[in-house]
């Protein structure tokens, strides 16, 4: 089936410090979503992208999905303690499809 | 707005015991979806309800689990009989949009 690989698994960084994540795929997706999820809780959607090439910021974050439609980043700057959290990406082939989350990337940050 | 509503929070049952799950979507999302979340992974679509029929079931394992959502507003997950491998936690999410999905605090569900 189809599935996704996010890349690191883990991330300690300084406050302050810029953060990169990304999330490859062997199958096309014609969407590419980030959420975060906080201890306890459910995700969170951050960012949608909806076309090939298209980058999206939402405040510190910004988004990109891939060319080729197989993979997608997510970079945070100048990250805040409150940004410690596990990040998952997430793709779908066709409008109304299921949703294929990736396995996470857990983030902490050292104030 | 309130948001997606689930109980219990926790819950912890012994092996081929049973165990239901309970789920308010946001007024008004027709859309209403249950994952599974294994420790260290990222949710797996169990269900999807749109209104009160089935759109996607193909990853429920339906010897032992069923779901519900009988008047297209709340829903019920039901584990009967409980494994070991069904602890994780169980999300219930809702939407109008199916990209843009609102999910609920989870049940953690611990099977001893």
């Amino acid at each position: 089936g189809q599935q996704l690989n996010q890349s690191p698994q883990s991330m300690f960084i300084q406050e302050g410090e810029d953060v990169s994540m990304n999330c490859t795929s062997s199958s096309i997706f014609n969407t590419w979503l980030w959420y975060k999820q906080d201890p306890g809780e459910g995700p969170v959607l951050l960012i949608a992208l909806y076309k090939a090439g298209e980058l999206t910021s939402n405040g510190r974050l910004t988004a990109q999905f891939g060319i080729t439609r197989k993979d997608s980043f997510l970079n945070i700057s100048a990250s805040i303690p409150s940004d410690v959290g596990i990040y998952f990406c997430a793709g779908q082939s066709n409008q109304g499809g299921k949703l294929i989350f990736g396995q996470g990337t857990e983030l902490s940050v050292k104030p | 707005e309130a948001g997606v509503a689930q109980s219990p929070r926790y819950k912890i049952i012994e092996k081929r015991q049973s165990v239901a799950f309970w789920c308010n979507p946001i007024s008004g999302h027709a859309t209403l979806y249950w994952y599974q979340q294994i420790l260290g992974q990222g949710p797996k679509l169990l269900i999807q309800f749109q209104n009160n029929g089935v759109v996607d079931d193909s990853q429920l394992p339906k010897d032992r689990f069923s779901a519900e959502r009988l008047k297209g507003v709340d829903s019920t997950l039901k584990i009967q009989p409980a494994k070991l491998e069904d602890s994780a936690v169980y999300l219930c999410a809702s939407s109008i949009r199916t990209e843009t999905q609102y999910f609920g605090p989870g049940t953690r569900l611990l099977v001893l």
